[in-house]
């Protein structure tokens, strides 16, 4: 069974400088797609950046950017010139083609003015 | 296009009693998502659904979940005989396979049972 894992539970970081929010994931599957995903307090689910896992490319949007290692399965997240909105549960998740979507527990991101 | 939405957004029942709870995903997705989520933990998988078929119930779920999407649109999601431990939020996503990789997300209806 496919598993994702994300071994920060919390991470502080001072506004305007870069974090790196860890994500390690086991599948025996080729095809797969990565996502991280950001819920702030109180507030619904959105996603951030999205992977596909036959591009050797890492993902850019904007201020944040992928760090993705497929033969080590990792898919680490850097938020650049991080913002006081940036506050909030971080969740690495992934998915098989046509397969339902599984999370990890979150990283929840403090940003210090 | 106005979103995934879930009804209601809190529900606070009684130990015992059956709930039910209501989404409404992005007009024309053809898959929908319920997850449960507590408080500081990952969404965890329940079920989902292509068009009107369920394709997949999580084993963690006992008998007294159901979920029905009869008409390929919106969805329910049922707790009979609710317990403490059923507190949570349940959230609702919904994608266009084939279209979209991710999903969409509601923002979530919570439950606490007392």
């Amino acid at each position: 069974a496919q598993t994702v894992t994300q071994s920060q539970p919390e991470m502080s970081v001072q506004e305007a400088e870069t974090v790196t929010l860890s994500c390690t994931y086991d599948t025996s599957e080729s095809d797969y797609y990565l996502f991280w995903y950001k819920q702030p307090p109180s507030r619904q689910m959105i996603l951030v950046i999205r992977q596909e896992a036959y591009k050797q490319q890492n993902a850019t949007e904007n201020r944040f950017s992928v760090n993705f290692q497929k033969a080590a399965k990792s898919f680490s997240l850097k938020i650049s010139d991080s913002q006081l909105g940036d506050a909030a549960m971080y969740f690495c998740a992934y998915r098989s083609w046509g397969d339902k979507i599984i999370f990890g527990k979150g990283t929840r991101l403090h940003i210090l003015p | 296009d106005t979103g995934v939405s879930q009804n209601p957004r809190h529900k606070i029942t009684k130990r015992g009693q059956n709930v039910t709870f209501r989404c409404d995903p992005i007009s024309e997705h053809n898959r929908l998502y319920w997850y449960r989520q507590t408080l500081g933990q990952g969404p965890e998988f329940l079920t989902y659904f292509q068009n009107e078929a369920q394709l997949e119930k999580s084993r963690l779920l006992s008998d007294r979940f159901s979920a029905e999407r009869p008409k390929g649109s919106f969805s329910t999601l049922e707790i009979q005989r609710t317990e403490q431990g059923d507190s949570a939020m349940y959230l609702c996503a919904s994608s266009q396979e084939g279209q979209h990789t991710e999903a969409f997300f509601g923002q979530g209806t919570r439950l606490t049972v007392v």
